[in-house]
C-alpha cells in the first residue's frame, strides 16, 4: 500500500517555542492531507484538512494561528505548533487519502515542558 | 455530533475465540468503510475495508460485515490471537476524502 512518512516521531520542546511536524507521501501524490490529534483514551480528532496550494480548513475549536499548516507540494504537508504550551502535549497524526483509502503517518509524540 | 460510533470501549476475548467489534454510523451517504488497528504511541494502521456496494469482505482472519439498512458494520477476528490486542477504530468515508472515526474499542486477547 501507499506510504506516508511523518517526522519526527518524538519531540520534546520548551514552553513558548515552536515545533514543526512533517508529513510526506512517499509513493503517491496527495492533494489532500489530514491532521489529527489524539487525546489519552480518546479517538483521533480531526484538526484540519490540508489542501495543496491553498489554505487549510480548520475544524471548529482549532486555533489556526496556533496550529499552522502548510501544504506547499503534492507530497509534503507541515504542521507547526507555535508558542507551544504543556496542554499542547499530545500525539499528532497525519494522513493522506489515496484511491479512497486513508494512509497514516507513524505519528508524532509531542511533549512540551 | 458523532457520525460514527463504537459503543463498546473495551472487549476481552480468550485466545482462539472470535472477536466481534461493532460500529454504527448515522450518515447514509457514507460510501466506504474501514477498520484501523492502533498500538500505543503508534499511528493507526489500515486493517480492512469495505465498499458500500458490498456486504462482506474477508482477508485472512479478518472479516468485515456491512448492514446498510441498519447502518452497522462489524469486524470479526477468527481465531483471535494475543497479538491482536490493540485499539480498533472504524471509519467511514465520503467519496474517499473526509474520514470520520469512531471512538475506538480496546481489544484484549487473553492467552
Amino acid at each position: 500500500g501507499a506510504v506516508v512518512s511523518q517526522h519526527p516521531s518524538r519531540v520534546i520542546c520548551k514552553s513558548g517555542t515552536s515545533v514543526k511536524i512533517e508529513c510526506r507521501s512517499l509513493d503517491f501524490q496527495a492533494t489532500t492531507m489530514f491532521w489529527y490529534r489524539q487525546f489519552p483514551k480518546q479517538s483521533l480528532m480531526l484538526m484540519a484538512t490540508s489542501n495543496e496550494g491553498s489554505k487549510a480548513t480548520y475544524e471548529q475549536g482549532v486555533e489556526k494561528d496556533k496550529f499552522l499548516i502548510n501544504h506547499a507540494s503534492l507530497t509534503l504537508s507541515t504542521l507547526t505548533v507555535t508558542s507551544a504550551h504543556p496542554e499542547d502535549s499530545s500525539f499528532y497524526i497525519c494522513s493522506a487519502s489515496h484511491r479512497a483509502e486513508a494512509f497514516f503517518g507513524q505519528g508524532t509524540r509531542l511533549t512540551v515542558v | 455530533d458523532q457520525q460514527v460510533k463504537q459503543n463498546s470501549p473495551s472487549l476481552s476475548v480468550q485466545e482462539g475465540r472470535i472477536s466481534i467489534l461493532n460500529c454504527d454510523y448515522t450518515n447514509s451517504m457514507f460510501d466506504y468503510f474501514l477498520w484501523y488497528k492502533k498500538y500505543p504511541a503508534e499511528g493507526p494502521t489500515f486493517l480492512i475495508s469495505i465498499s458500500s456496494i458490498k456486504d462482506k469482505n474477508e482477508d485472512g482472519r479478518f472479516t468485515v460485515f456491512l448492514n446498510k439498512s441498519a447502518k452497522h458494520l462489524s469486524l470479526h477476528i477468527v481465531p483471535s490471537q494475543p497479538g491482536d490486542s490493540a485499539v480498533y477504530f472504524c471509519a467511514a468515508s465520503l467519496r474517499g476524502n473526509q474520514f470520520y472515526f469512531g471512538t475506538g474499542t480496546s481489544l484484549t486477547v487473553i492467552p
